[in-house]
């Protein structure tokens, strides 16, 4: 079964910072990874999918790479904002499954 | 854009009742997934479908059923239901098969009293 662990769980930083926020998982035979925001009580938002043959994806401050071989992504976040407070979640999917396994999240709070 | 669009939002029930939740997909995705959230924790694949018929089937309870209809709108429906069932309930689409994005609702809120 797959695990997803994510590091840190919590995470405050003042406005300007940039952000790394780690995931890992135990099944390394993945099709592809997807990297999720959700703020309090609302929906996933998807800002990147990484399919397993690449190495990082970009969009806008955000960048995420995948090295499928040791289980781990990870998202930068360039110049965090304030609008950037939410939880940030990481979901492989793994081979033969078509439904994706979440971690339990990174919260993230932005100062301004 | 069009979005997944999924009703009730809302919805408290008694213990014991019965409740349907439904999903209206992303025009053209194949793959309809519903998920639950409860309070603090992390979604839970409940069941998908690929092209109207069940492709996976993760923690859903047996007093819960789902189906896709010939629309391509999925159904959930929970019955004797649990204080335990009280949870955002999420529904998702995909598009080609494994290599494809899902993209989530809003969700639909239940509290069973």
């Amino acid at each position: 079964k797959q695990e997803v662990t994510q590091i840190p769980a919590a995470l405050s930083v003042p406005e300007g910072e940039n952000l790394v926020l780690n995931c890992s998982f135990t099944d390394s035979a993945i099709y592809n990874l997807q990297w999720f925001r959700q703020d309090p009580g609302k929906g996933l938002t998807s800002l990147l999918l990484i399919q397993s043959s690449q190495r990082e994806q970009t969009s806008g401050r955000l960048n995420a790479s995948l090295d499928k071989s040791s289980g781990r992504s990870t998202l930068y976040i360039a110049a965090s904002q304030p609008g950037d407070s939410a939880t940030y979640l990481c979901a492989p999917r793994v081979a033969g499954r078509r439904a994706l396994t979440f971690g339990s999240g990174t919260r993230l709070q932005v100062q301004p | 854009a069009a979005g997944v669009i999924q009703s009730p939002r809302h919805l408290i029930k008694e213990k014991r009742e019965t409740a349907t939740l439904k999903c209206y997909p992303i025009p053209r995705h194949d793959t309809v997934y519903w998920y639950q959230q409860g309070p603090g924790q992390d979604p839970q694949f409940l069941i998908s479908f690929y092209e109207k018929m069940q492709s996976d089937k993760g923690s859903i309870p047996d007093r819960f059923s789902a189906q896709q209809f010939s629309d391509y709108h999925s159904e959930l429906n929970m019955s004797s239901l649990e204080l335990g069932d009280s949870a955002l309930y999420f529904c998702a689409s995909s598009l080609q098969g494994v290599a494809g994005e899902l993209f989530f609702g809003e969700g639909s809120r239940l509290t069973v009293l």
